[in-house]
Order: structure tokens, then sequence, then C-alpha cells
């Protein structure tokens, strides 16, 4: 799977946008982006995933770059209850040996009140 | 549709006994992983066993655990002669099929006294 780098941290005040960036520059054509978030103490949440076109739902929207190496999760309304750690992971979906999930070190967004 | 569920919650055991942590897939979910997450440290993958057959194993210390997802009721991660080092939470995730989305249960903190 290929390796994704996120900000160590970031800070948004509550009601704001929280936008946070991925960065998969060797991402290959069949392997999809998902996040993940673990609040303090809890199970990780899937989020939203996405290959190349944006994609919404209820909890966020997933940006991706036309060259798809890189991409945003937005957080439009950010509440103190999204505190947690985001995790950006990218694997492939349909076919191949691995169904494991890689998770790195994550972002850990503060939403400040 | 209840999510994934494990249980105990929380477990004590003392240095030399055996652990058993459970987990419940999501109704119709045939898939079940394992993840390990130390303290202060990231989740790292451990097992992925379908219906009575593991697939991907590779995280897995070589010795005292073992993992079991029989034809009938739970995944099984068995820890044998605990050592403080396996202090940590331990997360069961499931799917509905390889390759689909996982989502995670609140896991199981193992404290090993």
């Amino acid at each position: 799977d290929a390796k994704t780098t996120q900000p160590t941290s970031m800070d948004c005040a509550e009601g704001r946008a929280a936008n946070l960036p991925c960065n998969h520059s060797t991402i290959s054509g069949n392997e999809y982006v998902y996040w993940y978030r673990q609040i303090h103490s809890q199970g990780p949440q899937y989020i939203i995933h996405g290959l190349k076109n944006n994609e919404t739902n209820e909890m966020a929207s997933l940006i991706i770059t036309e060259d798809r190496k890189s991409s945003t999760l937005i957080l439009p309304h950010a509440t103190l209850r999204d505190t947690a750690v985001y995790y950006c992971i990218v694997r492939v979906r349909g076919g191949g040996a691995t169904n494991k999930l890689i998770f790195g070190t994550g972002t850990l967004l503060a939403v400040q009140p | 549709n209840a999510g994934v569920m494990q249980n105990p919650r929380h477990l004590v055991r003392r240095r030399g006994q055996e652990a058993r942590l459970r987990c419940s897939p999501m109704k119709g979910h045939s898939h079940v992983y394992w993840y390990r997450q130390l303290p202060e440290e990231g989740l790292k993958f451990m097992v992925y066993l379908q219906k009575e057959n593991i697939i991907d194993e590779s995280g897995m210390p070589k010795e005292r655990f073992s993992a079991e997802f029989p034809k009938e009721g739970p995944s099984i991660l068995r820890i044998q002669q605990v050592v403080r080092g396996d202090s940590a939470a331990y997360f069961c995730a499931s799917s509905p099929a390889h390759q689909e989305t996982q989502y995670f249960g609140p896991g199981t903190r193992l404290l090993v006294l």
C-alpha cells in the first residue's frame, strides 16, 4: 500500500470548516483513499473513501486532486466532538492479496471553542 | 443493525495467565480483522480471518498469540502466558467481503500486571 503523509496536528475553530490534507504521491491506479478517525479511547471510525471523484456523505467531503497525488478531507462545520486523530489510508479495493489497513500517525485535529 | 461488538471491554491479567478477547462482527459480515494499539503508538494489523480460515496472519507475533473465527460464534484472539508488553488496546474490525470497508469495534483494553 502507498505511503501517506499528513500534518501532525491542526487546530480549527468550532463551527468552521476543518480541512485536513493528505499526500499520497505514489498512489497507484487501483488504490482508493480512505479516511478514518479515532476519538480518544475509542475504536477507529470509518468516515469516507474515494477513488478519483469527489465524494460527500453525512459526515464529510473528500476532495481528490486530478492527478490523485493528494486529497483533502473536509468537515464542513466542526464541533468539539470532532476532536480526534484523523487517518488517511490508501489501499487496493477488489482483488489482490492483502486486506489490511496500514495506519500512519495521522493528524490530531483539535477543535477549539 | 448493531455494530461490531467486543468483550470484555477491559481485561486485567497477571503475568503468565491467558487472555481471551472476543469479537462479534456486524450482521452479514464474514470477514474479521484484529489490530493492536500499544500505549502511545499507532494501530498495527495483526490478523485477518474469514469464517474458519486465517487469510493473513503477517502481523501476529510468532509465539503465544492465536486467532480463530469458527463457523458459529465470535472470533477469538487468544494470548497465552501474557507478559507486561502485551498490555494494549485490541481492536476488531469486520467487513462484508474481501476488500470492502472495515468497521471497528470499541476495543478491549488489556492490562497485564
